[in-house]
C-alpha cells in the first residue's frame, strides 16, 4: 500500500525558476495538505484542501499556488522560487473528521533554491 | 488561532530509562484532538499516539503514554523503557474537531537523544 507519494524527493532550483511538487494518495481520503518544515519552526501549513474542488490558505501561503486535480492528487507550485523557499515540503492526507483526525504523511521533498 | 508550544528543544535519556516530553496548547474550543508525531532521521512522520479531548482517560500505546490535563491545556508524552530506536524529533500537534477547520497545528519539536 503506497499511502501518500510525493515527487520529486529532491530538487535544486535557481532563484526565479518555477516548479511543481506532485502529491498523490491512494487511501480515498477527502482532505489533503501541504506543509513546509524549517529548522526550529516545526511544520507550518501552506495550503490545504478539505475536499475535491476546494482549497484554502494556511499559515504561510505567499509564493505558492495549489491545485486539487482530483480526489487523489494535490500539487504545489512555486511560480518564481526564492531562497526563502528552501525547505522540506510534506504532503499529507486525512479522511477528515469522520475518523479521529490523523494525518498520513508522504516522505517529504527537499527543495533548495540557490 | 490555536498555538502549540514545546518548550524543550532538546532532551536526552539513558537507554531503558523514562523520559517525559512537554507540550502546552492554547485554544478556546472544547472539542479537539491532540497528537504526538515522531520524525526519525529518515524524515518520515510517524503517528505515536492520539488523544480525543472529550475522553478523560489518558491514551496509551505500549511504552508510550500521555498525561492529558485539559484544564491546564497540557499534553505531555511519557516514553518508558527508552530504546535506541526512540531517538527522533517529536512533534506535538493540535486539531480542531469542528468541521471545516481540519488543519493540524504543530509545535516546534523536541529532539530526543538516547544515551546507550
Amino acid at each position: 500500500n503506497a499511502g501518500v507519494t510525493q515527487t520529486p524527493k529532491f530538487q535544486v532550483l535557481k532563484t526565479g525558476q518555477s516548479m511543481t511538487l506532485q502529491c498523490a494518495q491512494d487511501m480515498n481520503h477527502n482532505s489533503m495538505y501541504w506543509y513546509r518544515q524549517d529548522p526550529g519552526m516545526g511544520l507550518r501549513l501552506i495550503y490545504y484542501s478539505a475536499s475535491e474542488g476546494t482549497t484554502d490558505k494556511g499559515e504561510v501561503p505567499n509564493g505558492y499556488n495549489v491545485s486539487r486535480l482530483n480526489k487523489r492528487e494535490f500539487s504545489l507550485r512555486l511560480e518564481s522560487a526564492a531562497p526563502s523557499q528552501t525547505s522540506v515540503y510534506f504532503c499529507a492526507s486525512s479522511m477528515g473528521l469522520q475518523n479521529t483526525g490523523e494525518l498520513f504523511f508522504g516522505e517529504g521533498s527537499r527543495l533548495t533554491v540557490l | 488561532a490555536q498555538t502549540v508550544t514545546q518548550s524543550q528543544p532538546e532532551m536526552s535519556v539513558q537507554e531503558a530509562e523514562t523520559v517525559t516530553l512537554s507540550c502546552t496548547y492554547d485554544t478556546s474550543e472544547s472539542d479537539y484532538y491532540l497528537f504526538w508525531y515522531k520524525q526519525p532521521p529518515s524524515r518520515q512522520m510517524i503517528l505515536v499516539i492520539r488523544q480525543e479531548a472529550y475522553k478523560q482517560q489518558n491514551a496509551t500505546e505500549n511504552r508510550f503514554s500521555v498525561n492529558f490535563q485539559k484544564a491546564a491545556k497540557s499534553f505531555s508524552l511519557k516514553i518508558s523503557d527508552s530504546q535506541l530506536g526512540d531517538a527522533a524529533m517529536y512533534f506535538c500537534a493540535y486539531r480542531s474537531a469542528w468541521f471545516g477547520n481540519e488543519k493540524l497545528t504543530f509545535g516546534t519539536g523536541t529532539r530526543l537523544t538516547i544515551i546507550p
